[in-house]
């Protein structure tokens, strides 16, 4: 069974900063999608960025990229000038066939950002 | 388009009833799937449909559980004879199939008093 694991409850950043979260994750699976997605308070689950497992390059999305180790089973988000609208929590999930199976989610990180 | 929704948004319920939540996916998207979100915790999978076919129900937590999408459209996670652990919120997302991404709705907060 795939697990993810995000050992970062809580974060703070300054606005205009840069900040990473963390996420790991143990799969069998050669091929599979990892993504990131935003929770803000309002609790509508938004997409930030998504990577596929195959593809080597690095995801980016505007201020958000992603750091994918496959060998370590790593997969970080930075989020670059971090503005207060960024508050929200940050789900780390996995996904061996994207839109056809379900998401493993990990626990989240809550990220705050401080004026 | 719109996107996906759900209702109610909050739902109270006294211990030991039934209560239907519903989600509406976007228009056109072959998959749906329904998560429970405890306080503080990340989604967890209960079931998923392509289709109205219902492929894969290893994530309900008891036979409490049903869910059905009787015409390939809108879903109805049905709760019976609710308990108190079973209150959460519920996430419904939909996706266009292969490849694709999962789009949520706002969630149903169940309260079981």
């Amino acid at each position: 069974a795939q697990t993810v694991t995000q050992s970062q409850p809580e974060m703070s950043v300054q606005e205009a900063e840069t900040v990473t979260l963390s996420c790991t994750y143990d799969t069998s699976e050669s091929n599979y999608y990892l993504f990131w997605y935003k929770q803000p308070p309002s609790r509508q689950m938004i997409l930030v960025i998504r990577q596929e497992a195959y593809k080597q390059q690095n995801a980016t999305e505007n201020r958000f990229s992603v750091n994918f180790q496959k060998a370590a089973k790593s997969f970080s988000l930075k989020i670059s000038d971090s503005q207060l609208g960024d508050t929200a929590m940050y789900f780390c999930a996995f996904s061996w066939n994207s839109g056809n199976t379900p998401l493993v989610f990990g626990k989240g990180t809550r990220l705050s950002v401080i004026a | 388009g719109a996107g996906v929704s759900q209702s109610p948004r909050y739902k109270v319920a006294k211990r030991g009833q039934d209560v239907a939540l519903r989600c509406d996916p976007i228009s056109g998207h072959v998959s749906l799937f329904w998560y429970q979100q405890a306080l503080g915790q990340g989604p967890e999978f209960l079931t998923y449909f392509q289709n109205e076919a219902q492929l894969d129900k290893s994530g309900l937590p008891s036979d409490r559980f049903f869910a059905e999408r009787p015409e390939g459209s809108v879903s109805t996670l049905k709760i019976q004879r609710t308990q108190q652990e079973d209150s959460a919120v519920y996430l419904c997302a939909s996706s266009p199939g292969t490849g694709r991404e999962q789009f949520f709705g706002p969630g149903t907060r169940l309260t079981v008093l």
